[in-house]
């Protein structure tokens, strides 16, 4: 079965670039999308089909997507973009969504 | 404005059946490409898909849960219902209802979720 790999940890200093990647099998070839999830609330969607922005996300973040691993960019860095991040694609007539990356802003 | 939101039991017992409830408002679930999935999340740990289901009543089914879980939706009410059976205690978790806006696109608004505990 269809795999993602999220790193569970990113840490970045406020105002630098913070880089949460998804890695899969000719993930490249899929659609991803990318969900902030802060303690105690439901998810958000912050990014759709690899780097489209849905109205309402800060042009900070960015995404892309090749071969094997999707990536989410938060540039210039803000204390309130610490949140759990996830990735989801759908393969095999399922969603799957990756395990999650913590990102702490120093 | 699109809103979703979850019911049922807040505490289920072991071997039980879980009814949960996703009352939406702001679209309809007869608007082609529109689907709404289940997904949980245990404490403290990562996203779970469960089920979808689209407009057209086109079910899925994550593989390892697929046995015990149905997914059904009643139009008129706006309503999406999961079923899942022979509930454990590693079933407990935050559920959360969400729209999704294409057929194989992103989950675009999400409902606050409800905690359901498994235990006797």
């Amino acid at each position: 079965s269809y795999v993602l790999t999220q790193p569970p940890s990113v840490s970045v200093a406020p105002g630098k670039t913070a880089s949460i990647t998804c890695g899969g099998n000719n993930i490249g070839s899929k659609s991803v999308h990318w969900y902030q999830q802060k303690p105690g609330q439901a998810p958000v969607l912050v990014m759709y089909f690899d780097s489209d922005r849905p109205s309402g996300i800060p042009e900070r973040f960015s995404g892309s997507s090749s071969r094997n691993t999707a990536t989410l960019t938060i540039s210039r860095v803000e204390a309130g973009d610490e949140a759990d991040y996830y990735c989801q694609v759908w393969d095999s007539s399922s969603d799957l969504f990756g395990g999650g990356t913590k990102l702490t802003v120093l | 404005q699109i809103t979703l939101k979850e019911s049922g039991p807040t505490l289920v017992k072991p071997t039980q059946t879980l009814t949960l409830t996703c009352t939406f408002s702001g679209f309809s679930l007869s608007t082609g490409g529109v689907g709404v999935g289940w997904i949980r999340q245990p404490p403290g740990k990562a996203l779970e898909w469960l089920a979808l289901l689209y407009w057209d009543d086109d079910k899925r089914y994550s593989p390892s849960l697929k046995s015990r879980v149905t997914i059904t939706k009643d139009t008129s009410k706006n309503q999406v219902v999961l079923t899942m059976t022979n509930m454990d205690p590693v079933d407990t978790a935050t559920y959360y209802c969400a729209k999704r806006r294409t057929r194989f696109g992103e989950y675009h608004v999400w409902g606050q979720g409800t905690l359901v505990t498994v235990s006797s």
